[in-house]
């Protein structure tokens, strides 16, 4: 299958700082999602790409799709403890019509 | 209420067992997917869903089975489990095909397999 490197795997960061997060493919992609996954819940979408070279916020989260097709970023500003959490990329190509999801990075916000 | 809902949300079953996980959305949306998330692996795709009786695979298909009778309903069955097969499991659904819509994923599952 489609392999989606995310990176960090994990991060313990304190209240306020900013998270830098990113997802890298061997594969070119046409659209790229993000995802934020609580314990116990489904996925729920953040926000969604569909050119490369985009930039994208939604509050303190701002994504961007990577000019090369094959990455994207993820950065939340100024942290606050309820950004807890597992972040998923997941990327679609041309063909077919399923999405590729990275292993996620979990977020762990000390007060 | 509207969206997509899984049930049960939790299911205990013996090896061997036949299982089924059943997925309703309200959207009338045309795609619908189940996946299995597990540790390391991230989410998985099983089977999709173009539209009513139209079904493909997905990467880890084998042991399941799936049908879609009902644009609003995709139920997942384990014909007979295994262990291998203790996952939680998450539906999703989105508006239709292309680049330019979203899935929407339902609270999901937690299978175990004993």
């Amino acid at each position: 299958g489609q392999q989606l490197n995310q990176s960090p795997q994990s991060m313990f960061i304190q209240e306020g700082e900013d998270v830098s997060m990113n997802c890298t493919s061997s594969s070119i992609f046409n659209t790229w999602l993000w995802y934020k996954q609580e314990p116990g819940e489904g996925p729920v979408l953040l926000i969604a790409l569909y050119k490369a070279g985009e930039l994208t916020s939604n509050g303190r989260l701002t994504a961007q799709f990577g000019i090369t097709r094959k990455d994207s970023f993820l950065n939340i500003s100024a942290s606050i403890p309820s950004d807890v959490g597992i972040y998923f990329c997941a990327g679609q190509r041309y063909t077919g019509n399923q999405f590729y999801f990275g292993t996620g990075t979990s977020l762990t916000v000390i007060p | 209420d509207a969206g997509i809902t899984q049930s049960p949300r939790y299911k205990i079953t013996e090896t061997g067992r036949q299982v089924t996980l059943m997925c309703h959305q309200t959207w009338s949306h045309s795609y619908m997917f189940w996946y299995r998330q597990d540790l390391g692996h991230g989410l998985r795709l099983i089977y999709y869903s173009a539209a009513a009786d139209i079904t493909d695979k997905g990467e880890v298909p084998d042991g399941y089975v799936v049908s879609r009778s009902k644009t609003e309903n995709f139920p997942l069955t384990l014909e007979s489990a295994t262990r291998s097969q203790t996952s939680v499991y998450f539906c999703a659904s989105r508006l239709a095909g292309g680049l330019n819509t979203e899935a929407f994923f339902g609270q999901g599952t937690r299978l175990t397999v004993v």
